[in-house]
């Protein structure tokens, strides 16, 4: 099973519908993130946060939240999605004080129509 | 800020040719770490190395090579005798461990290098 799992790996949703991407790892790192990732512009960072009770947002968290459930458990939801939210989303970790390599989900696919 | 340019969108080669990588960087800080990720068609990311600041030597692994030369910034990834399971969009990225506790421990990302090897 992979260290980091994300639900579900692919959903077709309708504008103005809510969504929820989850997140869970087993690595017991204390740090998890967000990411989006569109053609050409690489990963850009949505929410971060640093253990159950810290959340912060990254360059783009407009139109998103999050809500970190418990140490293993990160989740994202779009309250209201719009087709320019049509992205592959990935979850990452990493541990607290180390090097600061992330290790990721296998991706979420989101397409808002 | 940081930042982090891969001008090369997209390379083409012939399987057994080399082809490097290139990543440029830019942080104020003197200590920070420079990581290759690989992302192939199935589209997960693969940690391939990380490198800190205070360590410019360079590194290989098998057919993976990397030049991290800061006097000029760069932290480029050589490809040896390319394969056609090298096909991958390949992202460079910058951790720096200076600034407010938090923002220090983001990576930020290139835009990565689409490469393709064909016969």
């Amino acid at each position: 099973d992979a260290d980091v799992t994300q639900t579900p790996r692919n959903r077709i949703t309708k504008t103005g519908k809510r969504i929820m991407l989850e997140c869970s790892q087993t690595k017991g790192h204390d740090r998890m993130y967000w990411y989006r990732q569109d053609p050409g512009l690489g990963l850009q960072l949505i929410y971060y946060s640093f253990d159950v009770k810290d959340i912060n947002k990254g360059e783009i968290s407009d139109g998103y939240s999050v809500s970190r459930q418990a140490q293993a458990k990160f989740s994202l939801s779009l309250e209201s999605a719009i087709p320019n939210q049509t992205a592959l989303y990935f979850c990452a970790t990493s541990e607290a004080g180390g090097t600061g390599e992330l290790f990721f989900g296998e991706g979420s696919r989101l397409t808002v129509l | 800020a940081q930042k982090v340019t891969q001008a090369q969108t997209e390379i083409s080669v012939v399987e057994k040719e080399d082809v490097t990588l290139d990543c440029v960087y830019e942080t104020r800080d003197t200590t920070y770490y420079l990581f290759w990720y690989k992302q192939p068609p199935s589209g997960e990311l693969v940690f391939l190395i990380r490198r800190n600041s205070f360590d410019e030597q360079n590194e290989i692994s098998g057919r993976y090579s990397w030049n991290f030369q800061k006097s000029t910034s760069s932290f480029n990834f050589t490809i040896t005798a390319s394969q056609v399971v090298d096909s991958a969009v390949y992202f460079c990225a910058l951790r720096t461990m200076g600034g407010t506790t938090g923002t220090a421990s983001k990576l930020t990302f290139g835009t990565g290098t689409r490469l393709q090897v064909t016969l």
